[in-house]
């Protein structure tokens, strides 16, 4: 299985400020016939479903806000949210789905400083 | 707009089965493209896939390693629903599990979530 690890575990930011989670896939989730990067990113609040904010890595989904972006190729991936918002509070998920079983990182969470 | 609704116990006894349910709206279960599947997520597992079902010439389903023998997820096409049993349970199988729908090998769609809690 592919092992996804991110890190920090945790990190606290201040109102305005930006916010940067990374991911790393313990092989290359590049699939090179489609040249894209088979990595998505969850968002997920207490008390709701996980939500998708974005897959090949970096495509926002739909109704996503553009303060949510996504980066990195081959196993190195970086999240980041460019102003936090008090509503970004969550704990949020990398994942691959270029080989089965899907799996996610640990989780990050992120709260307000 | 594909919604999910999950229907089944929140409690559950060691050894017993747990059987949760996922009718679907704005889709079809036998949709061509689409894998219905369970996820679980809990403190210490964080987010966990555990199967899912889907159609293409046939009915198919695909197991995690990790409760492979336990588990069944089956499609019900006459009620466009599809479900979870997995058997001999024990409190480390206490989690919320979520029924979703993979598309493009991602999940947009997901159930409200049931809280299972493994205790006598």
């Amino acid at each position: 299985d592919i092992v996804m690890t991110q890190s920090p575990d945790s990190l606290a930011v201040s109102l305005g400020e930006r916010a940067t989670i990374n991911c790393k896939s313990s092989q290359s989730v590049f699939y090179s016939s489609n040249n894209k990067n088979l990595l998505a990113w969850y968002q997920h609040k207490p008390g709701q479903p996980p939500r998708l904010l974005i897959y090949w890595a970096s495509t926002r989904d739909s109704g996503v806000p553009d303060r949510f972006s996504g980066s990195g190729s081959g196993t190195d991936f970086t999240l980041t949210i460019s102003s936090l918002q008090a509503e970004d509070v969550a704990v949020y998920y990398c994942q691959q789905y270029y080989s089965p079983p899907r799996t996610f990182g640990q989780g990050t969470k992120v709260e307000i400083k | 707009q594909v919604q999910l609704q999950q229907s089944g116990p929140g409690l559950v006894k060691p050894s017993q089965v747990l059987s949760l349910t996922c009718a679907i709206s704005g889709d079809s279960v036998s949709s061509n493209g689409a894998a219905w599947t369970w996820i679980r997520h809990s403190p210490s597992r964080g987010l966990e896939w555990l199967g899912r079902t889907y159609y293409t010439s046939k009915w198919n389903s695909d197991y995690a390693e990790s409760v492979r023998g336990r588990i069944t997820i089956n499609a019900d096409t006459s009620k466009n629903q599809f479900s979870l049993q997995m058997n001999s349970m024990t409190p480390e199988d206490t989690a919320m599990y979520y029924c979703t729908r993979e598309r493009g090998n991602v999940y947009q769609y997901w159930g409200q979530g049931t809280l299972v809690t493994v205790s006598s």
